[in-house]
């Protein structure tokens, strides 16, 4: 199985400032088709998980642009810019190139 | 507007059955494949069993393979997941997910709101 790992946010986050989520995966999410096969969700709480990103950078629909994803073969980023009240709740990674498994989620608190 | 609404779950003893079923909406449901997801309590995401959207084939993890059944019934828009022989660790929320069709079936993009289910004597 592939192993995804997760970073932790050095919380809490100031309103209106930056946050990167870190996520690394223990095989390469690079197919040949050339796309990464990773993906991220933001569960708020109380509520279920909602797909934010996928294919490593593609937001979903509805997502604001404040939310990017980057990275590269192992390593991968979850970018929030500006964050709000409403982006608090905990980020998912998943990687689909194999049978899906996901991190172990990062939490994120607002000050 | 999308819905998947879980039901079916509740408390049963160590080594029972239990059967969830989840009815779809919003969409033509049988053009996507359909998962269950779980998160224990305080816990992440786990993939439990996926049905591709013939419901001619279905993977599972070796965590719950030859225990848990996924199926579907087209005709009542209904996703299901039979449990056997349940086990103290397989409490959770199950989710109940459709898998996104022009992208890949394991991205979930749509979520019902959860079924919990409890294993304990």
């Amino acid at each position: 199985d592939i192993v995804m790992t997760q970073g932790a946010l050095p919380n809490p986050v100031p309103s209106g400032e930056s946050a990167s989520i870190t996520c690394q995966s223990s095989k390469s999410l690079l197919h040949s088709n050339d796309k990464t096969y990773l993906n991220w969700y933001l569960q708020r709480p109380g509520q279920s998980p909602q797909l934010l990103i996928y294919w490593l950078s593609t937001r979903a629909s509805g997502v604001s642009d404040r939310f990017s994803g980057s990275g590269s073969g192992t390593d991968f980023t979850l970018k929030i810019s500006s964050v709000e009240a409403e982006d608090v709740g905990v980020y998912y990674c998943q990687q689909f190139l194999e049978y899906p498994t996901f991190g172990g989620g990062t939490k994120l608190e607002l000050k | 507007e999308v819905q998947l609404v879980e039901s079916g779950g509740g408390l049963v003893q160590p080594g029972r059955s239990l059967k969830l079923s989840c009815v779809a909406s919003g969409f033509t449901f049988n053009n996507y494949w359909m998962t269950w997801i779980r998160q224990a309590p305080g816990k992440g995401l786990e993939w439990v069993a996926s049905i591709t959207n013939t419901g001619g084939s279905s993977y599972y993890p070796d965590s719950v393979k030859g225990r848990f059944t996924i199926s579907r019934d087209d005709a009542k828009r209904t996703l299901y997941l039979q449990m056997n022989s349940l086990r103290s660790e397989d409490t959770a929320t199950y989710y109940c997910t459709r898998g996104s069709g022009r992208v890949s079936p394991y991205v979930m993009d749509a979520w019902g709101q959860g079924a919990s289910v409890t294993v304990s004597s």
